[in-house]
């Protein structure tokens, strides 16, 4: 089974619907992230959580929340999608610790239309 | 403001030879400095870490230098296979609390 999983893999929505990407982890990391990819922009953070209790704003938060249910789950929320949220987005998680390697999982491919 | 740079356009290297990634960076003091292969439609895959206090790290066929003075990171492939065609980003870690800032990638097509 997969370390790092994201529900759904793909989801086509309307503008503004409320919609939830779902991640969960295995590996019994504190750390968990969410990144939005654009083609040609590269991978951007949205939010990170160091533990349940620790929630924190990446370079691109607007328009989106986290909640952090437990060790192992990592949610992301759009409360009213946009066209311009289209995107690849990924969950990943570390051990934690300063450089430490981020393990992705599959992504989700986000179509707001 | 920080920026790293990471050649835009494809790499195209024929099977056998050694392929050479750049990554450069500006505003930037990282302390650690990562590499990742991302295939089409899914997650990166760490591949190899660098710290500032080391020069080089190699891992099979993979290299990596690092290079604090010219803020810029060689990523080496020898003996390049077809297999190694993806997109290799590189991404560096200040440190800090937050998460990792990415390049945009660069996208490696070795042809037999």
């Amino acid at each position: 089974d997969a370390d790092v999983t994201q529900t759904p893999r793909n989801r086509i929505t309307k503008t503004g619907k409320r919609i939830m990407l779902e991640c969960s982890q295995t590996k019994g990391h504190d750390r968990m992230y969410w990144y939005r990819q654009d083609p040609g922009l590269g991978l951007q953070l949205i939010y990170y959580s160091f533990d349940v209790k620790d929630i924190n704003k990446g370079e691109i938060s607007d328009g989106y929340s986290v909640s952090r249910q437990a060790q192992a789950k990592f949610s992301l929320s759009l409360e009213s999608a946009i066209p311009n949220q289209t995107a690849l987005y990924f969950c990943a998680t570390s051990p934690g610790g300063t450089g430490s390697k981020q393990y992705f999982g599959p992504g989700t491919r986000l179509t707001v239309t | 403001s920080q920026k790293i740079e990471q050649n835009s356009e494809a790499l195209n290297i024929q099977e056998g030879k050694t392929a050479t990634l750049t990554c450069n960076y500006t505003n930037y003091s990282p302390a650690y400095l990562q590499w990742y292969r991302q295939d089409p439609g899914r997650g990166p895959v760490f591949l190899l870490l660098i710290r500032e206090n080391e020069k080089e790290k190699r891992k099979e066929r993979l290299k990596v230098t690092f290079d604090t003075t010219l803020k810029q990171s060689l990523f080496h492939i020898t003996a390049s296979q077809p297999a190694d065609s993806a997109t290799y980003l590189c991404a560096l870690s200040g440190g800090g609390a937050d998460g990792l800032t990415f390049g945009k990638g660069t996208h490696l097509i070795i042809q037999p």
